[in-house]
């Protein structure tokens, strides 16, 4: 089966602080894409990235970063210098090889204060 | 290319009564899909298509109709409203299963009383 955890409901930071959301993931799938999504209060799901199951490379875009590993089945989503707009509920989701359905974790509410 | 739109955006019923979630997409993307999100349940795929003529179900798909005539829409179709149906609805779509994005729509939020 597959399945997504995201133990960290909500988190709160203050401006400028660097913040690590946690994402581990379980599939029996060789071949599997791991996403990340913002839901800011306004509702939209907004894509920020996407990663295959072979390409273990951390990827940076900003001040966002992402940790993939396969030991630990993890893809954490690193914010590094906090902003108020950082605000919002991200998700985790996984997809397996050959299907358009997405797995998708409960969530994690942030709230960054100014 | 206005992505994947979905409407209404807003909608109350009252138990009993049908209605139908618009969704459209003007990338020619083979995918389609629906999910449904409630609170502390992340979102929940109740159909999904894999091309004009081809539906199947999800995780979620009692209460739920869907059919796809066209490649551009996706309607999702309540046949008989009940509280329980009472969440966000996203409709999402992708070009192919193992390449791109995955585009989501801005939701429709639904109230059943």
């Amino acid at each position: 089966a597959q399945k997504v955890t995201q133990a960290q409901t909500e988190i709160s930071v203050v401006e400028k602080e660097d913040v690590t959301l946690d994402c581990v993931y379980e599939t029996r799938d060789t071949t599997y894409y791991l996403f990340w999504y913002k839901q800011p209060p306004s509702g939209e799901l907004v894509f920020l990235i996407r990663r295959n199951s072979f390409d273990e490379q951390n990827e940076i875009s900003g001040r966002y970063s992402w940790n993939f590993q396969k030991s630990t089945s993890s893809f954490n989503f690193t914010i590094t210098a906090s902003q108020v707009v950082d605000s919002a509920v991200y998700f985790c989701a996984l997809k397996g090889y050959n299907t358009d359905k997405l797995i998708f974790g409960t969530g994690t509410r942030l709230q960054v204060f100014p | 290319n206005a992505g994947v739109t979905q409407t209404p955006k807003f909608q109350v019923l009252k138990t009993g009564q049908s209605m139908t979630l618009q969704c459209a997409q003007d990338m020619n993307h083979e995918y389609m899909s629906w999910y449904r999100q409630d609170p502390g349940m992340g979102l929940r795929l109740i159909h999904y298509s894999v091309g004009a003529g081809i539906t199947d179900q999800g995780e979620v798909p009692n209460g739920y109709n869907v059919s796809r005539s066209t490649t551009e829409d996706f309607p999702l179709r309540l046949l008989s409203a009940a509280p329980s149906q009472t969440s966000v609805y996203f409709c999402a779509s992708s070009y192919d299963q193992d390449r791109g994005q995955i585009f989501f729509g801005s939701g429709t939020q639904l109230s059943v009383l």
